[in-house]
């Protein structure tokens, strides 16, 4: 079962226009991590934040967590053509036997116009 | 450098069939996943490994086995083959200890005709 949630499934923007893509799970976590997935790849993983942090900056990429509303978001800013993805959050279980495997979710499209 | 491959990278076979797909990485890791990913469901976890012998069934199991004899390599069999099982399955790996970020394969993308 899929524990993580996006929004929006699908997002398109112009060149240089920052996006803004959004994740819920359920149960309490260890850290939550987004990959990115380009057309016929395997996933990248882009930023990993831990449970007791609450931003993350990574070049243009800023990643928050709100563990009392069990939410977080990825900014991209300045987007750019080579931007254009889908983007997939994943937590990793509080759950000390447990926390190897990753609860995916089903993640956001972007596509950054030029 | 540190690697992760499948193999191979597309396949057609027919229903019924016993199909193997490999993963072999030389990160050195000790954990393993077989994901299956189709429009609309997302990464839907097959079977996963924490170590040489030890493997376990992720949510969508049935019809796939694997086995883990060396730390390297995951193969996923299907053994027998059946329409619904034709997606795109990737191979992921990940280090005991840290944050878990897992590392992909390619993909190997498998029609079953």
């Amino acid at each position: 079962s899929q524990q993580g949630e996006e929004d929006p499934q699908a997002l398109s923007i112009q060149e240089g226009e920052n996006a803004t893509m959004n994740c819920s799970y359920k149960t309490s976590i260890n850290n939550l991590q987004w990959y990115r997935q380009n057309s016929g790849r395997g996933l990248v993983h882009l930023i990993l934040i831990r449970s007791n942090e609450r931003e993350k900056h990574s070049g243009r990429l800023r990643v928050t967590l709100d563990t009392s509303k069990k939410s977080s978001s990825l900014l991209i800013t300045a987007s750019r053509a080579a931007d254009t993805a889908s983007y997939f959050c994943a937590s990793s279980l509080r759950n000390a036997g447990n926390n190897r495997k990753l609860i995916w979710g089903l993640g956001t499209s972007l596509a950054v116009n030029p | 450098d540190a690697e992760i491959t499948q193999s191979p990278r597309h396949k057609i076979t027919e229903t019924g069939r016993q199909v193997t797909l490999a993963c072999h990485q030389t990160w050195n890791h000790n954990n393993m996943f077989w994901y299956r990913q189709d429009l609309g469901h997302g990464l839907r976890l097959i079977h996963y490994s924490y170590g040489v012998q030890d493997t376990n069934k992720g949510e969508v199991s049935d019809g796939y086995s694997v086995s883990r004899s060396n730390t390297e390599d995951l193969p996923l069999t299907l053994e027998s083959a059946a329409s619904s099982q034709t997606s795109v399955y990737f191979c992921a790996s990940s280090a005991s200890g840290t944050g878990h970020e897992q590392y992909f394969g390619p993909g190997t993308r498998l029609t079953v005709t």
